[in-house]
């Protein structure tokens, strides 16, 4: 069984600049969410991905958007990078896109916005 | 609004010791709730699920109960190990399919 895996692990972007994270959700799930984790905090929700539509959404500005693919992979973009948006980006996969699937997470990607 | 605290922040212990954390949310009307583990700079292991109908769920030492009407959570580790040394999250899935987690507890277990 293969875990969620993310790519890039790290990455360094100057603000203004756009930005793809990508993850892979784990055998057998349909269903993926996108967290953002400031140094010392917990994650924060962004969305939620379930049939390739986005189906539950945080209170991110709408510079923050993805995409599911039909084998359940997904990205998240952000445009026009703010410093504030430094954080490690963290996905995970459930099934079902209902509200009683257990997360599993990724190892999550490290942005750096100078 | 959904928001989840856990107290302590942080925690120090003797190896061997039991312990408790804590999770609050404060709306009930929660799907489940999750307790996770986090390394330094890790992502996120899944401990404990426990659905909205269930009061409680056991892995080994760590035993997490849930009680809606009050809004808490708590999760119980025996016998504490050095290698029990992380930050523990818990999380609420609540409505409009919006996972909201808390600050986490930061514990250290001193060999």
């Amino acid at each position: 069984e293969t875990g969620v895996t993310q790519s890039p692990t790290h990455l360094i972007k100057t603000r203004g600049q756009q930005v793809t994270l990508r993850c892979s959700s784990q055998s057998g799930h349909n269903t993926v969410s996108w967290y953002q984790q400031a140094l010392g905090q917990g994650p924060q929700f962004i969305f939620q991905y379930y049939r390739e539509e986005e189906n539950g959404r945080g209170n991110f500005p709408p510079r923050f958007s993805g995409l599911q693919f039909p084998n359940y992979s997904s990205e998240l973009n952000v445009n026009a990078l703010e410093l504030d948006d430094s954080a490690l980006y963290l996905c995970a996969s459930s099934w079902g896109g209902t509200n009683t699937g257990e997360l599993f997470f990724g190892e999550g990607s490290r942005l750096t916005v100078l | 609004k959904q928001e989840v605290t856990q107290i302590p922040a942080a925690l120090s212990v003797p190896e061997g010791e039991n312990l408790v954390l804590n999770c609050s949310f404060t709306d009930s009307a929660i799907y489940n709730l999750q307790w996770f583990r986090q390394d330094p700079g890790k992502g996120l292991t899944s401990l404990l699920l426990i659905q909205s109908s269930q009061r409680e769920q056991t892995s080994g030492r760590l035993n997490a109960s849930l009680d809606k009407s009050s809004g808490r959570s708590t999760l119980y580790i025996a016998a504490s190990q050095p290698g029990d040394s992380a930050t523990y999250l818990c999380a609420a899935l609540t409505g409009g399919f919006k996972t909201i987690f808390g600050a986490g507890t930061r514990l250290f277990v001193k060999a």
